[in-house]
């Protein structure tokens, strides 16, 4: 089954330890991104990548890092999360580039305390 | 970088009406222009993107209009029914930068 997996789905962490959400999917496509959902806010792209190695930042990178070593995985690293990263984290991949259609990943809900 | 505004923020209808939701955007190289829709706890998903080589794609009881000069595009979900009833966002592709901007989302509730 195509699908873009997450893990973990939910997290409660506390301030300063770092946390890596994974993100894989099985559909070989180039491009995957990552998103965080506020109330009011709508969806807001952190970081994304067009291949293997290639990187870039979205909107609100600050406090993030990526890494894409492989084409399945785009793994989010927060290093020292603070409680203004507490959010709703999605992945998404598409085919090619960002002009494709978008499959996310079920959603990953992080608390910071 | 691309600022997309959507409007309105939450949207009530009878079932059986129509329902209009728009967005405007600021960057004149945006060419793809999607539409997502996200249930109650769900994740979101496509339903009706358009390019901007195109003025106007209908799938069944939903459209999608695009008025470049004009920077805008908006969703028209017809004879709308209770399972319409989810949060609906705009996203926009900045032209050569792959960058994804979302609109803020629309709450749509269908009333039966």
């Amino acid at each position: 089954e195509a699908q873009v997996t997450q893990n973990p789905r939910y997290l409660i962490t506390v301030t300063g330890k770092k946390l890596t959400v994974t993100c894989s999917q099985n559909m070989n496509h180039e491009y995957m991104s990552w998103y965080r959902q506020d109330p009011g806010l709508g969806l807001r792209q952190i970081y994304y990548s067009m291949n293997v190695e290639v990187t870039d930042k979205g909107d609100v990178p600050e406090g993030y890092k990526v890494s894409r070593k492989e084409k399945r995985n785009f793994p989010l690293i927060l290093e020292s999360p603070s409680p203004n990263q507490t959010s709703l984290y999605f992945c998404a991949s598409s085919l090619r580039t960002g002009r494709n259609e978008q499959f996310f990943g079920p959603g990953t809900r992080l608390t910071v305390l | 970088g691309e600022n997309v505004e959507q409007h309105p923020s939450t949207l009530s209808v009878q079932e059986g009406d129509s329902a209009v939701i728009k967005c405007t955007y600021s960057d004149s190289a945006s060419n793809y222009f999607p539409w997502y829709k996200q249930e109650l706890g769900k994740r979101p998903q496509l339903i009706i993107d358009i390019r901007s080589n195109v003025g106007e794609k209908k799938d069944q009881r939903i459209a999608v209009t695009l008025n470049k000069t004009a920077k805008h595009f908006s969703l028209h979900i017809t004879e709308t029914q209770p399972e319409d009833s989810a949060v609906y966002f705009c996203a926009v592709e900045a032209g050569g930068y792959q960058k994804v901007t979302f609109g803020t989302g629309t709450k749509l509730q269908v009333i039966p």
